[in-house]
């Protein structure tokens, strides 16, 4: 599976958007960007995932550069109740089984 | 919204005793999954499940561990002989169909701990 590259924290503040990069230059065409999130120590909950088109939900934006080596996704009112590591996961369309978390950008969201 | 759920919340045992770890995946969902995550570190992929067979393990999950589906609705995980390096949360997730693109929805997770 291609590597993922996130920045390890990052703050917000409380009503401004949060852009939340992530770099996977490795990435093949038969893979989606998937992004999950943990809250202290909850289960990782799915948030947004894409292969080629930006996509939008309730939740958040995704955003994936055309060359596909890239995505941020967007959190675009945060509220204390975002705090939480993120994972930028890639994973192959083939692929269906497991998901390997990385670190994580762990953000924080400040009043 | 349907959840996967798990019990119990916390299991705290001696080690070289045998646990179960139980899991109730969403209705309509055939693959099933545990990850572990040892306090302050990664979540770890440890087995795949569907259609009553392991898909993949992680190296993690040697002879120690065991899956099962013992009826339509649980999907456990057991430890035969618990080491106090098996402390960790481990979460059981599901997903619904091998679809291209499909989501894995994630339990709040069992706390195990090894004393």
């Amino acid at each position: 599976d291609a590597k993922t590259t996130q920045p390890p924290s990052m703050d917000c503040a409380e009503g401004r958007a949060a852009n939340l990069p992530c770099n996977h230059s490795t990435i093949s065409g038969n893979e989606y960007v998937y992004w999950y999130r943990q809250i202290h120590s909850q289960g990782p909950q799915y948030i947004i995932h894409g292969l080629k088109n930006n996509e939008t939900n309730e939740m958040a934006s995704l955003i994936i550069t055309e060359d596909r080596k890239s995505s941020t996704l967007i959190l675009p009112h945060a509220t204390l109740r975002d705090t939480a590591v993120y994972y930028c996961i890639v994973r192959p369309v083939f692929n269906d089984y497991k998901l390997s978390f990385g670190a994580g950008t762990t953000v924080t969201v400040r009043a | 919204e349907p959840e996967v759920t798990q019990t119990p919340s916390h299991q705290v045992t001696q080690m070289g005793q045998e646990v179960i770890l139980r899991c109730v995946p969403i209705s309509n969902h055939l693959y099933f999954y545990w990850y572990r995550q040892i306090l302050g570190q990664k979540v770890e992929f440890l087995v795949s499940f569907y259609n009553n067979e392991i898909s993949e393990k992680s190296e993690i999950f040697d002879d120690q561990f065991s899956v099962e589906r013992p009826d339509g609705s649980n999907f456990t995980l057991k430890i035969r002989s618990t080491k106090l390096e098996d402390s960790a949360m481990y979460f059981c997730a599901s997903r619904r169909l091998p679809r291209q693109g499909d989501i894995q929805y994630f339990g709040a997770g069992t706390r195990l701990s090894v004393l």
